[in-house]
């Protein structure tokens, strides 16, 4: 059964810190991993989709990497801003098409 | 092209009651997918439905949960004598037709219907 995880569950930083964000798996065989925000109250929002073949996905700021055999998958925010407050989930697929295992998140606080 | 839209936004039933939430697909989208985010819990996948058929159900709730995806008009997720424990948001989400069994196709979520039982 397909676990995935989180670390830090928060995380407090100030504007223009760059961070990372984890998240492992302990199922490798893996399609491809999405990393999502969700802001309180409100849906998700897909950020970025790295499929296995590929180690990394960039848009803008941000920044995804993935080591299948290690079952690890990063997210990288470059100069945090305070709009970047959110929660920022990773979901991989099980079993069939896009039936998604999501981690427990990691709610980011971006301070002036 | 509108995202998965859901509806309504919130909801509020008294116990005993029925809710009835509705997801409409991206257009182009034969897939649709529902999940359940308890209160401070992740996102856990309840049922995954394709036009008129349910694929894989292994997520719902054995009695009270039930989920379609008609030929026409949107998914329904149908929540029969709602109990407190039934508060949550539940999101649906969708994806393109899979053309091979192995895929490496997005989803998009909805908005999210957030229920409350009182």
């Amino acid at each position: 059964k397909q676990e995935v995880t989180q670390i830090p569950a928060a995380l407090s930083v100030p504007e223009g810190e760059n961070l990372v964000l984890n998240c492992s798996f302990t199922d490798s065989a893996i399609y491809n991993l999405q990393w999502f925000r969700q802001d309180p109250g409100k849906g998700l929002t897909s950020l970025l989709l790295i499929q296995s073949s590929q180690r990394e996905q960039t848009s803008g700021r941000l920044n995804a990497s993935l080591d299948k055999s290690s079952g690890r998958s990063t997210l990288y925010i470059a100069a945090s801003q305070p709009g970047d407050s959110a929660t920022y989930l990773c979901a991989v697929p099980t079993g069939t098409a896009s039936k998604l295992t999501f981690g427990t998140g990691t709610r980011l606080q971006v301070t002036l | 092209n509108a995202g998965v839209m859901q509806n309504p936004r919130h909801l509020v039933r008294r116990r005993g009651q029925e809710a009835r939430l509705r997801c409409s697909p991206m257009k182009g989208h034969s897939h649709v997918y529902w999940y359940r985010q308890l209160p401070e819990e992740g996102l856990k996948f309840m049922v995954y439905l394709q036009k008129e058929n349910i694929i894989d159900e292994s997520g719902m709730p054995k009695e009270r949960f039930s989920a379609e995806f008609p030929k026409e008009g949107p998914s329904i997720l149908r929540i029969q004598q709602v109990v407190r424990g039934d508060s949550a948001a539940y999101f649906c989400a969708s994806s393109p037709p899979v053309l091979r069994r192995v895929t490496n196709t997005e989803a998009f979520f909805g908005q999210g219907t957030r229920l409350t039982v009182v």
